[in-house]
């Protein structure tokens, strides 16, 4: 059974950071591209980032919105995906997914919450 | 910027057949995927590869393209698909996106 769980969501303050972990199971982490995905208060989904797999040189791609301020990490051999978010902005607001969009494994999302 | 353009609602009675389309013109040449979204809940896969159905999925919806659009065709649609749906693709330097979504109505 596939199991996608993430964590390390909260509440920050603009300008802080955060970083978010998710952990994987029941599939082979290191055979997929992760994703992070986020879904903003009553709003549609919004691709975030992506970490390729090894064969692709684990190489990332970041929205225009969160580039330059969010990095995105992987640990194959823990079979986890990381999200650090830095200068985090009232809009970064959201429930962020952990996710293998083109495969449909997901989570069940983790709420961020940027406010003062 | 790309985008993939879904109209924000569609709206069927039960047992009708409900049609939503994702139009972008990297379609042609890129997969199209669909998820939908119940209230409060993690996106589910029920299309992926353009017209390939996931296992658990109902017969009642099928995924189709032509040209430049993708259409998720929900055959007898029932009181329990009424959902967001959204369109996921990805561009022509492979950065993946999501369409706007459709609120689907079914009463």
């Amino acid at each position: 059974e596939v199991q996608v769980v993430e964590s390390g969501g909260g509440l920050v303050q603009p300008g802080g950071s955060l970083r978010l972990s998710c952990r994987a199971s029941g599939f082979t982490f290191s055979d997929y591209h992760m994703d992070w995905v986020r879904q903003a208060p009553g709003k549609g989904l919004e691709w975030v980032g992506r970490t390729r797999n090894n064969v692709n040189s684990y190489t990332t791609q970041y929205a225009a919105s969160v580039k330059g301020r969010f990095t995105i990490s992987r640990d194959d051999s823990k079979n986890s995906l990381y999200l650090q978010m830095n200068s985090l902005k009232t809009e970064d607001t959201a429930v962020y997914y952990c996710a293998s969009a083109s495969q449909g494994y997901w989570g069940q999302g983790t709420l961020v919450t940027v406010s003062s | 910027s790309y985008e993939l353009t879904q109209p924000p609602s569609v709206s069927v009675s039960p047992g009708q057949t409900a049609r939503i389309t994702c139009s972008g013109d990297a379609l042609p040449k890129k997969y199209a995927y669909w998820y939908q979204q119940k209230s409060g809940q993690a996106p589910v896969m029920v299309i992926f590869e353009d017209t390939k159905r996931p296992s658990g999925i109902p017969g009642r919806f099928s995924g189709s393209t032509s040209g430049t659009m993708a259409t998720l065709t929900i055959s007898g649609a029932q009181v329990e698909d009424e959902a967001d749906y959204y369109c996921y693709s990805t561009d022509s330097n492979d950065t993946p996106l999501f369409g706007g979504g459709t609120k689907l109505t079914v009463l």
